[in-house]
């Protein structure tokens, strides 16, 4: 069975600094990783998806990287901003059905 | 164009009554998804529809929960009756096609049941 951890659960840094939020997963067999942001009280939006032939995906100053054979990823944020303050979570795709599986989540406060 | 649209976005109510959730998908959309998100067991998938039709229910904790989608707008999740420990955010997500698109989410409805 698939499990996704995200490590770690909670993380503060103070605004302009670089950061990385880490995401393993147990079965390397997986279709893709996507990587979302959740705003309290709010859903989710899909920040970076990975197909499982990627080794990156860069948006803006987001960049995720896959090694699948190790089962990790991890969401480099650059020059990080109070707007990043948020919920970061991780998913995989995989298993014969194809559903998401999460992570329960890196809570990140940037403070000004 | 509007995202996925959820209602109730709050509900708090008492064990034993039944509780009706309420999804619009982004139009043109064929896939529908129910989640709900706890502290415990984080977002996991409840069910999943391709064109109206249920096709993964295996998330679906027990029979007092059910879902429905009537027609490519609309989808219902139905807890009758309620328990205290079905309190949790329910998401709906839609995609274009299929579990491997990108989905996405509504704003969720946050259930409390006393």
């Amino acid at each position: 069975k698939q499990e996704v951890t995200q490590i770690p659960a909670a993380l503060s840094v103070p605004e302009g600094e670089n950061l990385v939020l880490n995401c393993s997963f147990t079965d390397s067999a997986i279709y893709n990783l996507q990587w979302f942001r959740q705003d309290p009280g709010k859903g989710l939006t899909s920040l970076l998806l990975i197909q499982s032939s990627q080794r990156e995906q860069t948006s803006g100053r987001l960049n995720a990287s896959l090694d699948k054979s190790s089962g990790r990823s991890t969401l480099y944020i650059a020059a990080s901003q109070p707007g990043d303050s948020a919920t970061y979570l991780c998913a995989v795709r995989g298993g014969s059905q194809g559903n998401l599986i999460f992570g329960k989540g890196t809570k990140l406060s940037v403070k000004p | 164009d509007a995202g996925v649209i959820q209602s109730p976005r709050h509900e708090v109510t008492e064990m034993g009554q039944e509780v009706t959730l309420r999804c619009k998908p982004i139009s043109g959309h064929n896939s529908l998804f129910w989640y709900r998100q706890t502290m415990m067991r984080g977002l996991e998938l409840l069910i999943y529809f391709n064109n109206n039709v249920p096709i993964d229910d295996s998330g679906m904790p027990e029979d007092r929960f059910s879902a429905k989608m009537p027609n490519a707008s609309f989808s219902t999740l139905k807890i009758q009756p309620s328990e205290p420990r079905d309190s949790a955010v329910y998401f709906c997500a839609s995609s274009t096609s299929g579990r491997l698109d990108t989905q996405y989410f509504g704003p969720g409805t946050r259930l409390t049941v006393l």
